[in-house]
């Protein structure tokens, strides 16, 4: 069984610009989660997505923002990139059941220069 | 607020040996789950043992072994027989209802040949 991909691996941006990150999930999860890893601010939760729609948000500025598809994959867009925005943006999926395990991908790595 | 705390920043154990990586929370829900996860040098976040908060036995998953108090909000995380493939950052999650994993700090693991 395949399990959450992300792409791409390695981003580089300048400051001000705009960063699309996207996730597959495992077959038959319908959740997507986004949590965001910076160096000095550990692991933050930043959005999760279920059955298409935005179900919770972390506390992010609205320039972090989402979607997901109809086959479940999700898009992460980070607009007016600020140098605070470099982190490692890891995406998990689960069944969307609650209390379900979160499976995570291996994560994309935003780097703004 | 529903916090955790991991107080062990870093902790090593020699090969073969145990080892007990510690992990408190405070919450006001009767209902979660808890999670340890690992993250390797690679960045990927692997499930480790999952405990549901409902149940008085503690999950065991082969060397994994949790010591889970429900009265003292405490989630220990016990590893037998320290493999070198052990090394990793561990982070305690709970998932309480709002389907967002909370994570701590992280104790990075060294294992000493």
């Amino acid at each position: 069984e395949a399990g959450v991909t992300q792409s791409p691996t390695h981003l580089i941006k300048t400051r001000g610009q705009q960063a699309t990150l996207r996730c597959s999930p495992i077959s038959g999860h319908t959740s997507v989660y986004w949590y965001q890893q910076a160096l000095g601010l550990g692991l933050q939760f930043l959005l999760w997505y279920d059955e298409g729609e935005e179900r919770n948000r972390g506390n992010f500025p609205p320039r972090f923002s989402g979607r997901q598809f109809p086959n479940y994959s999700s898009e992460l867009n980070v607009n007016a990139l600020e140098l605070e925005d470099s982190a490692l943006y890891l995406c998990a999926s689960s069944y969307g059941t609650d209390w379900d395990t979160q499976y995570f991908g291996p994560g994309t790595r935003l780097t703004v220069l | 607020a529903q916090t955790v705390t991991q107080s062990q920043p870093e902790m090593s154990v020699q090969e073969a040996e145990t080892v007990t990586l510690s992990c408190t929370y405070d919450t006001s829900e009767s209902d979660y789950y808890l999670f340890w996860y690992k993250q390797p040098p690679s960045r990927q976040m692997i499930l480790v043992i999952r405990q549901e908060a409902y149940k008085q036995q503690n999950a065991t998953e082969n060397r994994f072994s949790v010591n889970f108090q429900k009265a003292a909000k405490s989630f220990s995380l016990k590893i037998s027989d320290s493999q070198l493939g052990d090394a990793a950052m561990y982070f305690c999650a709970p998932l309480f209802g709002n389907e967002k994993l909370t994570f701590g700090t992280g104790t990075r693991l060294t294992i000493i040949p």
